[in-house]
């Protein structure tokens, strides 16, 4: 389940299940968002991204789903593995070249 | 090569120390950023490099001071830095300045004392 405190919130999910990270973004006016993996010492690692004249994309197991409504964007996980296992964000792309990074999550796969 | 390279690993550093991060990528990207990482927060931009050009410098404070000296290099010169300085310095690159996927280095741990 979910856990939000003074730690980033923990999604736990078991191997093969589906995954599904959320992300509520501040500004009305980004056009363009992208969904970083982040592991433990390492830089963050583009996953997809998605304009803002789509609604859903689609790659390798990941799906991204963007409500402009609510200014919400989810990231779907497919069959979860260990190996992903890490911190998730999203990124915003609102004014000129400015790019917001939401709070993160962090995905516990449980083998 | 997909890659950015950031030295060094880590740094100790003092307060009255002067020190720099260097960041470097053969991508033939023309947009290059430092971002702040505290622990268990994201990422927070500081500068944006357009075509060797300051573009973006999100209020940062002077102690830091950004260099470009050509496409495929980035400095991050620290002066005088205080303990709440210390994070993580992530450096990325992307092919123009738009919007599109931003390329990130390891990153540099830095500590001040």
């Amino acid at each position: 389940g979910e856990s939000v405190g003074l730690h980033l919130p923990t999604l736990s999910v078991q191997e093969g299940d589906n995954s599904i990270i959320n992300c509520a973004y501040s500004n009305s006016a980004s056009d363009y968002f992208i969904w970083y993996k982040q592991e433990s010492g390492k830089g963050p690692q583009f996953i997809i991204d998605i304009r803002s004249n789509m609604d859903k994309r689609q790659g390798q197991r990941v799906t991204v789903l963007l409500n402009k409504t609510v200014k919400h964007l989810s990231l779907q996980i497919a069959a979860t593995q260990p190996g992903d296992s890490a911190v998730y964000f999203c990124a915003e792309f609102g004014g000129y070249q400015k790019v917001t990074f939401g709070t993160g999550t962090k995905l516990q796969v449980i083998p | 090569d997909t890659e950015v390279t950031q030295t060094p690993k880590h740094l100790v550093m003092g307060m009255t120390n002067k020190k720099s991060l260097k960041c470097e990528q053969h991508m033939g990207h023309r947009a290059m950023y430092w971002y702040k990482q505290k622990a268990k927060k994201p990422p927070e931009l500081m500068f944006v490099y357009s075509y060797e050009k300051l573009s973006i410098n999100e209020s940062v404070p002077s102690r830091f001071s950004p260099e470009c000296p050509n496409s495929s290099l980035l400095n991050l010169h620290l002066h005088a830095l205080q303990p709440e300085d210390s994070a993580l310095y992530l450096c990325a690159s992307s092919q123009t300045r738009g919007r599109e996927e931003q390329y990130f280095g390891p990153g540099t741990r830095l500590t001040v004392t």
